[in-house]
């Protein structure tokens, strides 16, 4: 299907477990986003990646690391989980800079016991 | 420090009539863009509206505006004959094209009620 997907839309996990999110995005945009969403937070930035093989950090990058060996792919990493990591994770793309539309992925709602 | 103040926690407002969200943003920067994102019920969170800041002109999209003040650096979004469907949270965000990294307020829950 086309746009933007993340896996697995739910997932708990426990303290000190590694767990990775997927995004694939099909319309071949340059830039792509992590966000996660926490009440009272609003969305903060995570890292974003201007095209394959750069990525940046965001407000927020502390915990996680992410990768993007294809322009379509870029998956979060959560090294070692921790409890202030459960959240709600979202990705997003956007055609050729930050400053375009961004469409979002449904999200991934994320619970570290 | 760029940031992106959003006041109204949240709203309620009856159907048909017409809302106002406030927002407000600091930036030193002079070319940026500002958004606002509309994430309703199912979570899925949708461009409602897009401003150029060098653009005078205010984004206009169907029954959502903007009135933007450069000066004033504030950008508040006008919902007219609202609908059900516009119950959501509603985000304004910043991107400084320096960076091009996004700033979003904390939103505004605005409910319609029928």
């Amino acid at each position: 299907d086309a746009g933007i997907t993340q896996s697995p839309r739910y997932k708990i996990t426990e303290t000190g477990r590694q767990v990775t999110l997927m995004c694939h995005q099909t319309w071949s945009h340059s830039y792509m986003f992590w966000y996660r969403q926490d009440l009272g937070h609003g969305l903060r930035l995570i890292y974003y990646s201007a095209a394959a093989d750069i990525t940046d950090k965001g407000e927020v990058p502390d915990g996680y690391v992410v990768s993007r060996s294809k322009t379509e792919n870029f998956p979060l990493t959560l090294e070692s989980a921790t409890r202030s990591q459960t959240s709600v994770y979202f990705c997003a793309s956007s055609e050729l800079t930050g400053a375009d539309t961004q469409y979002f992925g449904p999200g991934t709602r994320l619970t570290v016991l | 420090a760029q940031t992106v103040t959003q006041s109204q926690p949240e709203m309620s407002v009856q159907e048909a009539e017409t809302v106002t969200l406030s927002c407000t943003y600091d930036t030193s920067e002079s070319n940026y863009y500002l958004f606002w994102y509309k994430q309703p019920p199912s979570r899925q969170m949708i461009l409602v509206i897009r401003q150029e800041a060098y653009k005078q002109q205010n984004a206009t999209e169907n029954r959502f505006s903007v009135n933007f003040q450069k000066a004033a650096k504030s950008f508040s979004l006008k919902i007219s004959d609202s609908q059900l469907g516009d119950t959501a949270m509603y985000f304004c965000a910043l991107v400084p094209r320096r960076d091009d990294k996004i700033i979003f307020g904390k939103g505004t829950r605005l409910h319609i009620l029928p």
